[in-house]
């Protein structure tokens, strides 16, 4: 069965400095794999995803993730980290189409 | 794209009572999916839907849940004789297709029960 782990459950940077929220996966399957924020009392937005193709994806905010087969893992990063990212990141693997989401990382970003 | 909706947002009831919850999906999406997320967890899958047939649902939906889809546009989640431990996050997401295509949230509809 597919499973999700993020390494985290609370990742603390200054602004400006790197984002790093770690993913790895579990799949028997050739995976597809996302990344969601959520920001309090709101719904998932999506960030990106990997389906097939190019294994560093870029997504919406200046995010992106690279798929590493070799070590199961689609960490998320971005260079410089704003305030307005700080939010709860949700990694999360597809099993025949419903989603299998990590326990979630806590982002927060101090002045 | 008026995006996924959802009502109510929040609900507060008493245990033993029955709940009804609705999701309104993107329009020209053929699947429909439920989850529950409590507090400090990712969400967890529920049930979903392909047009109107219910093609899988978690051992997590007990008995006192069910869900709906009539006529393959929105779909209600009922729950009978609430207990203390439904207090959840009841989210509805939405998608063109299943595997790869990704899903669409809406807000979310948080129950309280007392």
């Amino acid at each position: 069965a597919q499973s999700v782990t993020q390494l985290g459950s609370h990742v603390s940077v200054s602004e400006g400095a790197l984002v790093l929220l770690r993913c790895n996966y579990s799949s028997s399957v050739p995976p597809y794999l996302f990344w969601y924020v959520q920001y309090p009392n709101q719904g998932l937005q999506l960030l990106l995803k990997y389906t097939t193709g190019a294994t560093l994806v870029k997504g919406i905010n200046g995010f992106e993730a690279e798929f590493k087969k070799s070590e199961t893992s689609f960490h998320l990063t971005k260079p410089s980290a704003h305030m307005s990212d700080a939010a709860e990141y949700f990694c999360a693997v597809s099993d025949r189409g419903k989603l299998i989401f990590g326990q979630g990382t806590e982002l927060s970003v101090k002045p | 794209d008026t995006g996924v909706s959802q009502n109510p947002r929040h609900k507060i009831t008493k245990r033993g009572q029955n709940v009804t919850f609705r999701c309104d999906p993107i329009s020209e999406h053929n699947r429909l999916y439920w989850y529950r997320q409590t507090l400090g967890q990712g969400p967890e899958f529920l049930t979903y839907f392909q047009n109107e047939a219910q093609l899988e649902k978690s051992r997590l939906l007990s008995d006192r849940f069910s869900a709906e889809r009539p006529k393959g546009s929105f779909s209600t989640l009922e729950i009978q004789r609430t207990e203390q431990g439904d207090s959840a996050m009841y989210l509805c997401a939405s998608s063109s297709g299943g595997g790869r295509y990704e899903q669409y949230f809406g807000p979310g509809t948080r129950l309280t029960v007392t």
